[in-house]
């Protein structure tokens, strides 16, 4: 089977822009999650998709947003991009609880 | 909502020598603990878990422990071997559906030669 696929690899955008970001799970896994990867702060979740619906949601504010489709893809947009919202975006799809991680998505806000 | 703490930040240990990392979680119904491991500019990866009705469990060089009265849950890593070296996450979970599983900040584990 062929793993977690993130779209594009890097991006370099500016301050004030939005961005989407997309992600293919494993064939026949019906959950994806995001995190935010930081050198600092760790891996911090943002939200989860299950079957077309937001199942849970991190703390992060509301220009972070995501979706799913009926193909299990899910795509995460952040709007008014921040200096701070620099980071590694992860996503990870699901099966019987055991993440498996796509290799990211390095995105830069200058 | 679930806080997990994990230490130390950082350790290093001679290399077939025994390293332990630890973690404490804050939500009680907490019952699925995975552990990842980060090697450089790769995905984590799971390395074992543990649920609530185990209190431990081996693959090999790894172990990891579980006591629910404390809320601690540590990994254990024996015979260590250059390729340990990575950062590693505890997390957990407060279903095994993974619905929403949170992680610790991380250890960066080097292995001396």
């Amino acid at each position: 089977k062929a793993g977690v696929t993130q779209t594009p690899r890097y991006l370099i955008k500016t301050r004030g822009q939005q961005v989407t970001l997309s992600c293919s799970p494993i064939s026949g896994h019906r959950s994806v999650s995001w995190y935010q990867q930081t050198p600092g702060q760790g891996l911090q979740f943002l939200f989860e998709y299950f079957s077309e619906t937001q199942r849970n949601k991190g703390n992060f504010p509301g220009r972070f947003s995501g979706r799913q489709f009926s193909n299990s893809r899910s795509e995460m947009n952040v709007s008014t991009l921040e200096l701070g919202d620099s980071a590694l975006y992860l996503c990870a799809s699901s099966l019987e609880g055991k993440l498996f991680f796509g290799s990211g998505t390095q995105l830069s806000v200058l | 909502g679930e806080n997990v703490e994990q230490h130390p930040s950082t350790l290093s240990v001679q290399e077939g020598d025994s390293a332990v990392i630890k973690c404490t979680y804050s939500d009680s119904a907490s019952n699925y603990f995975p552990w990842y491991k980060q090697e450089l500019g790769k995905r984590p990866q799971l390395i074992i878990d543990i649920r609530s009705n185990v209190g431990e469990k081996k693959d090999q060089r790894i172990a990891v422990t579980l006591n629910k009265t404390a809320k601690h849950f540590s990994l254990h890593i024996t015979e260590t071997q250059p390729e340990d070296s990575a950062v590693y996450f505890c997390a957990a979970s407060i279903d095994s559906s993974a619905s929403k599983i949170i992680f610790g900040s991380g250890t960066r584990l080097s292995i001396r030669p």
